[in-house]
């Protein structure tokens, strides 16, 4: 069974531009939750989908946002990209999202901004 | 709201150490406890996973109990490689779908 699938792997932006990211979840999977990774801040929870909806949202502004396609797969855009959007953005898939949920991790996606 | 305390890093061992990495959590109702592993340039992995107090996970030598009356689920293992160099991550599933919430994640070097 493939495993989450990430791309592209690394992205360089300038500050303004905007930027996609793609993540196509285990086959099955229905959830898709997305996470930032930085080293100051950690591990920190973008947003959920699942069923094409979005479920749960973290503490981000608007700039980012997401959506998740009939088949699961989902991107995440990011607007007017500041310097600080600089991080690892993360994918992760779970068959139904529930709190007993396993999440499986994509490799990530590096952003660099100019 | 739920947040999960690793001990600070990074940790340097030897080869054939034995590993401790502390975690500890805060949430509401029963979550399910995780230990996650990122090597260098990669996604994190799953390592190991407990669902209800009392459980032990356990995986490649690694091991870790779920214990709710410390609430805590401490990482061991009896005898670290220089292939475990790694950030390990502590991590509970949070009530909030599609959510969890990581520790600061914990840097092992271990040295040959």
């Amino acid at each position: 069974k493939a495993g989450v699938t990430q791309t592209p792997r690394y992205l360089i932006k300038t500050r303004g531009q905007q930027v996609t990211l793609s993540c196509s979840p285990i086959s099955g999977h229905r959830s898709v939750s997305w996470y930032q990774q930085t080293p100051g801040q950690g591990l920190q929870f973008l947003f959920e989908y699942f069923s094409e909806t979005q479920r749960n949202k973290g503490n981000f502004p608007g700039r980012f946002s997401g959506r998740q396609f009939s088949n699961s797969r989902s991107e995440m855009n990011v607007s007017t990209l500041e310097l600080g959007d600089s991080a690892l953005y993360l994918c992760a898939s779970s068959n139904a999202g529930g709190a007993k949920n396993i999440q499986y991790f994509g490799a990530g996606t590096r952003l660099s901004v100019l | 709201g739920n947040s999960v305390t690793q001990m600070e890093g990074p940790v340097t061992l030897s080869e054939e150490a034995f590993l401790t990495i502390n975690c500890t959590y805060t949430a509401t109702g029963y979550p399910s406890l995780f230990w996650y592993v990122q090597y260098p340039g990669e996604g994190l992995q799953l390592l190991l996973k407990a669902t209800k107090a009392d459980d032990k996970g356990s995986n490649k030598g690694f091991e870790a109990t779920y214990r709710k009356e410390t609430t805590s689920f401490h990482l061991e293992k009896g005898s670290v490689q220089v292939s475990d160099s790694a950030v390990y991550f502590c991590a509970l599933s949070d009530q909030v779908a599609g959510k969890s919430t990581f520790g600061d994640g914990t840097t092992l070097t271990v040295k040959p």
